[in-house]
């Protein structure tokens, strides 16, 4: 157990819908990222926050956006969801200079 | 531009050793992770090297050249749990220092 946990585990929506998935850091440690993964692509990264600052942005489409909390959790919001966005969603977490630690993911399906 | 690259996928006997090799081009240098992760789940840390040189951890080890540009994982008495993806990532110096991805090695073992 990485000690940072992800909610949901599994999602299934339709076309044009939105999302939202949770993340909960590892205890003390104030960096989140965000990363999608899907089966063609590996992991890429979205977003990544710092003590509830955005501190860098990846390939994040303007659909999607995130924030992280004053509690340190952080959201990621998905809107106008497309075929295409269906993949694996992970957050980690880390501290300054260690290593990320990795949720177990939430695997968005969308029909 | 960035870039890092591994071989797509490798086959190896169980109780053998291989090498996956990662190259990378990156406009900073601040580290380079190695993870594991079998498939459906969360990378897992398994090492990191900063400084040139071989670092050990058990049945895993992890070498660097920053001059280079290149790094490998060696992995000793192979076991077939050690069936899984193996990423390569560099932190950058830019960019927040964020950490840029390889798209993984598919290593399979083999009785």
């Amino acid at each position: 157990d990485s000690g940072v946990t992800q909610t949901p585990k599994h999602l299934i929506t339709a076309t044009g819908q939105r999302v939202t998935l949770r993340c909960s850091p590892r205890s003390g440690d104030l960096s989140v990222y965000w990363y999608q993964q899907s089966l063609d692509q590996g992991l890429q990264f979205l977003i990544q926050y710092y003590n509830g600052e955005e501190r860098a942005k990846g390939n994040i489409l303007e659909r999607f956006s995130a924030q992280q909390f004053p509690d340190l959790h952080s959201e990621l919001n998905l809107s106008s969801l497309e075929l295409g966005d269906s993949a694996l969603y992970f957050c980690a977490s880390s501290r300054h200079r260690d290593e990320a630690f990795f949720g177990q993911g939430t695997r968005l399906t969308v029909v | 531009g960035q870039n890092i690259d591994q071989p797509t996928e490798m086959t190896a006997t169980e109780g053998a050793i291989v090498q996956i090799n990662c190259t990378y081009q990156t406009s900073g240098f601040n580290g380079l992770f190695w993870y594991q992760q079998h498939a459906g789940e969360a990378p897992t840390f398994l090492s990191y090297n900063v400084l040139d040189g071989l670092e050990e951890k058990g049945r895993f080890s992890s070498f660097l050249s920053r001059s280079k540009g290149y790094s490998y994982l060696l992995l000793k008495e192979l076991q077939m749990k050690d069936s899984a993806s193996y990423l390569c990532a560099v932190r950058d110096v830019g960019n927040n220092r964020k950490l840029i991805w390889g798209l993984g090695t598919s290593l399979a073992v083999n009785p």
